[in-house]
């Protein structure tokens, strides 16, 4: 399963709402899909996980929607330590990530 | 505090062979399904295997079966790849992560640098 995530790069500032997207080539349900946050030289960082639940420590700023083929992570509203790099993942079928979209300070 | 500490990384010549450890703290290894992810430098993530938590069972990725191998010993707490017959498109940084599905501990992963 091919995981397509826009925009590549998206620029905001502290304070604004950041929407990511993804969209799967074919359906992976509505319980699994999943959102790592990503910084250089950390370790990957689960935010979100079936499609929409938080794990425990996540801000409640972070939120999951959408089912099938088409996913979402909002951020709210964008603290400092919030800009990374997003990736989506399947886990319906052989785990797949997608490409990535960088969140980066306007 | 759950931590998980990768080694094993290093340079390597295209064909050879490394050995990568995943030691892990913090939490009851021996329940935990496992996974290898890997990450081109400069490019998206990739998994690249897993492990049942009994070790009876182990899935891969379609570039790298039949020349990676995925253990565990869980009376030590660690996860093994075995990476044979290297090649260029295997340089990255590789990751252990832990649980089925979406994996919610990672480390900080070790890089492997195939050639010539």
């Amino acid at each position: 399963i091919v995981l397509t995530q826009s925009p590549g790069t998206l620029s905001l500032s502290p304070g604004e709402r950041a929407t990511l997207t993804c969209r799967a080539s074919q359906s992976v349900g509505n319980t699994y899909l999943a959102w790592y946050q990503h910084k250089p030289g950390q370790a990957p960082r689960l935010v979100i996980y079936s499609t929409f639940s938080r794990p425990t420590g996540v801000p409640d700023r972070f939120s999951g929607s959408g089912s099938g083929t088409d996913f979402t992570l909002t951020i709210s509203s964008l603290e400092p330590e919030d800009f990374a790099v997003y990736y989506c993942q399947q886990y319906a079928k052989s785990p797949t990530f997608g490409q990535g979209t960088k969140v980066e300070i306007k | 505090e759950v931590q998980l500490v990768e080694s094993g990384g290093g340079v390597v010549q295209p064909g050879g062979a490394l050995r990568l450890s995943c030691t892990t703290s913090g939490f009851t290894f021996r329940v935990y399904e496992m996974n290898w992810v890997r990450q081109v430098p400069g490019k998206g993530l990739e998994w690249v295997a897993s492990i049942t938590s009994r070790g009876d069972t182990q899935s891969y990725a379609d570039s790298v079966k039949g020349r990676f191998t995925i253990s565990r010993d869980n009376a030590k707490n660690s996860l093994f790849l075995q990476i044979n017959s290297l090649r260029v498109e295997d340089t990255a940084v590789y990751y252990c992560a832990r649980g089925l599905g979406s994996p919610d501990f990672w480390g900080q992963g070790t890089l492997v640098t195939v050639s010539a």
